[in-house]
């Protein structure tokens, strides 16, 4: 199975601060018949299902604000918040989905400072 | 609108069983491979199982694998996980969801409880 491996647990970032959460694969996640990372990130709020956020490592799903944005590549993902909001406070997640059993991060709490 | 919504959870006794269900509005339900997602209370995501559009394939994570299995009727629009041989360790909130391909969970059910203890 591909582990994915999250940091920090948590962080406090002041509004109107980037915020940066870092995702470790296990094994790299490009694929290189298609050039593609098979990697995505979710985030979750109190009492709500996840959300998808980005796929493809770094391409944005319809309707997430452009603050949001993703990176990396191979095994090295980032999620990076350019400006926190005070609506930005949830669990984040990343997956991998190359190959079964998909997994996910352990997730990492983002709260006001 | 997609609206996925769950059903079926409550408390059993372990060894027992259970049926979830998922039933799927706003999209073309057969379009689409689902997946069954849980999350212990206060812990992280843990894939559980995904079937193809028309049912003729499914694959399980490894904790579930044999105990638990996963269903559609594409003509109800209702996606199901039968669970049988219930353990403390599957209590979790269930979550269903629709598959982007290749497999990312574009949308999300709000989740329904399932709680396994004497």
């Amino acid at each position: 199975d591909i582990v994915m491996t999250q940091s920090p647990d948590s962080l406090a970032v002041s509004l109107g601060e980037r915020a940066t959460i870092d995702c470790k694969s296990s094994r790299s996640l490009l694929y290189s018949s298609n050039n593609k990372n098979y990697l995505a990130w979710y985030q979750q709020k109190p009492g709500q299902p996840p959300k998808l956020l980005i796929y493809w490592a770094s391409t944005r799903e319809s309707g997430v604000p452009d603050r949001f944005s993703g990176s990396g590549s191979g095994t090295d993902f980032t999620l990076t918040i350019s400006s926190l909001q005070a609506e930005d406070v949830a669990v984040y997640f990343c997956q991998q989905y190359l190959s079964n059993p998909l997994t996910f991060g352990g997730g990492t709490k983002v709260e006001i400072k | 609108e997609v609206q996925l919504v769950e059903s079926g959870g409550g408390l059993v006794q372990p060894g027992g069983s259970l049926r979830l269900s998922c039933a799927a509005s706003g999209f073309t339900f057969s379009s689409y491979w689902m997946h069954w997602v849980r999350q212990t209370p206060g812990k992280g995501l843990v894939w559980v199982s995904r079937i193809n559009r028309d049912g003729s394939s499914t694959t399980y994570g490894d904790s579930v694998k044999g105990r638990f299995t996963i269903s559609r009727d594409n003509a109800k629009n209702t996606l199901y996980l039968q669970m049988n041989s219930l353990r403390a360790e599957d209590t979790a909130v269930y979550y269903c969801g629709r598959d982007r391909d290749p497999a990312v969970v574009d949308y999300w059910g709000q989740g329904t409880l399932v709680t396994v203890s004497s």
